[in-house]
This record gives structure tokens, sequence and C-alpha cells, in this order.
């Protein structure tokens, strides 16, 4: 089955410390993105990357690191730089019309 | 500024006609307009999208006005299971605005 798969579900993490969420996607897409939830709002652009090896700041890039070593793969580090980081975070991955296809978010929490 | 304008909420009956409206009176010549739907708790599902005719797949039709400043996205019979929040983006932007919250009345 072809699709995104975003782990963990549900993330737990204290006060400044930093986590990585994973995003995978085997649909052969070129373009990924990150973006950011928070209740009741409209997702908001954290990063996004066109092709390997690069990638862009989105609207709300501080306090988050990205890389793109991989096509298959685009992980997210949200750093204890990020001021308000619990929220639901869903990755994505685009066609070249940007039909966009999203994984199932992660919903991290930090106490 | 690229964003696009939704009712904030909007409600129909089981298997009646549901049009949804979006304002995008900034949109540029080559940008595409893209419609979603979002669960609670999901991920966004891509719906449909279009450029300057009108559109229909499986999921539902989208009309786009001659001058491209707004569409419409019409789900032919909502069911109980259309019940979600609708967003309608420009491709190019990805700015993603409140959306509408259809609800299905049984």
């Amino acid at each position: 089955d072809g699709g995104i798969t975003q782990s963990p579900k549900y993330l737990f993490r204290k006060e400044g410390q930093n986590v990585t969420l994973s995003c995978e996607q085997n649909l052969n897409h070129d373009a990924m993105y990150w973006y950011r939830q928070d209740p009741g709002q409209g997702l908001r652009l954290i990063y996004y990357s066109q092709i390997v090896n690069d990638f862009q700041k989105g609207d709300i890039a501080e306090g988050y690191s990205v890389s793109r070593e991989k096509k298959e793969s685009f992980p997210l580090t949200v750093t204890s730089a990020q001021k308000n980081p619990t929220a639901f975070y869903l990755c994505a991955s685009s066609t070249r019309a940007n039909e966009q296809f999203f994984g199932p978010g992660t919903r991290l929490t930090v106490l | 500024d690229a964003k696009t304008t939704q009712p904030n909420s909007m409600e129909s009956n089981e298997e009646e006609p549901v049009h949804l409206p979006c304002n995008h009176s900034t949109i540029s010549g080559t940008d595409y307009i893209h419609w979603y739907r979002q669960l609670p708790s999901q991920g966004p599902e891509y719906v449909i999208h279009g450029l300057t005719s009108n559109v229909n797949n499986r999921m539902a039709s989208l009309a786009i006005a001659e001058d491209r400043k707004s569409s419409t996205l019409i789900l032919h019979r909502a069911t109980l299971r259309d019940a979600a929040v609708y967003y309608c983006i420009q491709s190019r932007k990805l700015i993603w605005g409140l959306g509408t919250s259809l609800a299905v009345n049984p």
C-alpha cells in the first residue's frame, strides 16, 4: 500500500528536550512538507522540501529543524528553542500538481 | 494577501446537495484551487482541484467563477461521513485558513 506514515501517533516530552518526529513516504513524490495545527486552527507550514538535500523555511520555522537525506524520509526535530511546541504535527508529500497526501499526524505534548 | 475566505460553518441534511463557497480574490493566473477535508484528529484528505474549468470526480464537483476569484465545492448528496472541516487553498501559497465546518443532519 502506498502512503505516508508518521510515528509515533502520540509523543510526550519534558520541557527543554529536543524531539524528532518521523515521516516516511513510498509514493515516489519529490516534495514533502511539515505543518503544525493548533486546536480549532488551520494548518501552518513549518518547512518544505522540493528535492533531496534541499529544504526551505515555511511561515513558522523558528525552533524547528529538518533534513532530507533520502527521497522517502523527511524528519522534523522540535528543538528546545520552540516556545510552545505542544500541537498536532502533520507531514505531507505532493504530486507535481501540488495535490498533497497527508500522514495520520503526531500529537506532541510537552509537559 | 494569498489567503482564502470561507464561512466558518454550514449545515446540511443528509442526501441533500451542499454548496461550499470560497473566495480567493488575489489568486494568480497559474495558481490552482485545491480543496481538502479533515476529520477530527486526522490528516486532511484531498478532495478536488481545478484551474479554470469546472471539475468533477467521484467525491465532488468544483465550480470555478469565470474571473477565478471564487469557487464552490459541490457535494451532490451529503452523507453523514461528509461531516468534516473543508479547506480551500491556493496550491502555490500553502496558506490554510480556518476552513468551513460542515455538519450533516440525519
